[in-house]
């Protein structure tokens, strides 16, 4: 299984441009989670879903976007980046939300210049 | 109070000691609890589940009190890869309306000198 898979790896936006961070799970996992982490920082939730078609803001949600039209796929858009939107991108999914730990894809690091 | 409390270290410990860290939650509620391990540059990684009973997986043995409101980690025998951050994770209550789950400590740093 690969788990979780999100793409790109890294990207450096300028100010003012859109892009999109793919994230697909391939363990049928309703749960999936958008998470950025800033250097020294703990991890903060920017959107959550708990199955297709339903979506929620988490902590930070101001500057991004989300949709989940299949179990698989959890994209996050950015719309007119800034940057205070540098920062690690991190996509995870569960099996659950009570009792079960989550997996977490590898990250996108994001510049915005 | 913040929602789970961490000491960011850095703890340096030579390789083959016993090192031990705490993390402290404040719903008192809360429900499931985990230490997470992420490396440098890395995504976290689920190190294991905290029961109420307290487990252990080889080295590493993680104990919850509830009433005090903490988790610990203890790793005997550290090893140089051992080295990295240690996530305390909290679940609080599922409210039913929502389902935005764990809750992240800022990690300890943890550095095993040889």
């Amino acid at each position: 299984n690969a788990g979780v898979t999100q793409t790109p790896k890294f990207r450096i936006l300028k100010i003012g441009q859109s892009m999109t961070l793919q994230c697909a799970q391939d363990m049928n996992h309703n749960y999936m989670y958008w998470y950025r982490q800033d250097p020294g920082m703990g991890l903060k939730l920017i959107y959550y879903s708990v199955g297709a078609g339903i979506t929620d803001k988490g902590e930070v949600p101001n500057g991004y976007n989300v949709s989940r039209s299949t179990t698989e796929d959890f994209p996050l858009r950015l719309e007119l980046a800034a940057p205070s939107q540098t920062s690690v991108y991190f996509c995870a999914s569960s099996y659950a939300v009570v009792g079960y730990g989550y997996t977490f894809g590898s990250g996108t690091r994001l510049t915005v210049v | 109070r913040k929602e789970v409390e961490q000491d960011p270290g850095p703890f340096n410990v030579p390789e083959g000691a016993t090192v031990a860290f705490n993390c402290t939650y404040s719903n008192s509620a809360s429900q499931s609890f985990f230490w997470y391990r992420q490396d440098c540059r890395k995504e976290p990684k689920l190190l294991m589940s905290v029961y109420s009973s307290g487990n252990e997986d080889g080295r590493f043995t993680a104990q919850l009190n509830r009433a005090s409101q903490y988790i610990s980690l203890l790793i005997r025998d550290s090893k140089l890869s051992d080295s990295a951050t240690y996530l305390c994770v909290v679940n609080p209550p599922y409210s039913g309306g929502g389902a935005d789950g764990l809750t992240f400590g800022k990690g300890t740093h943890l550095i095993i000198q040889p």
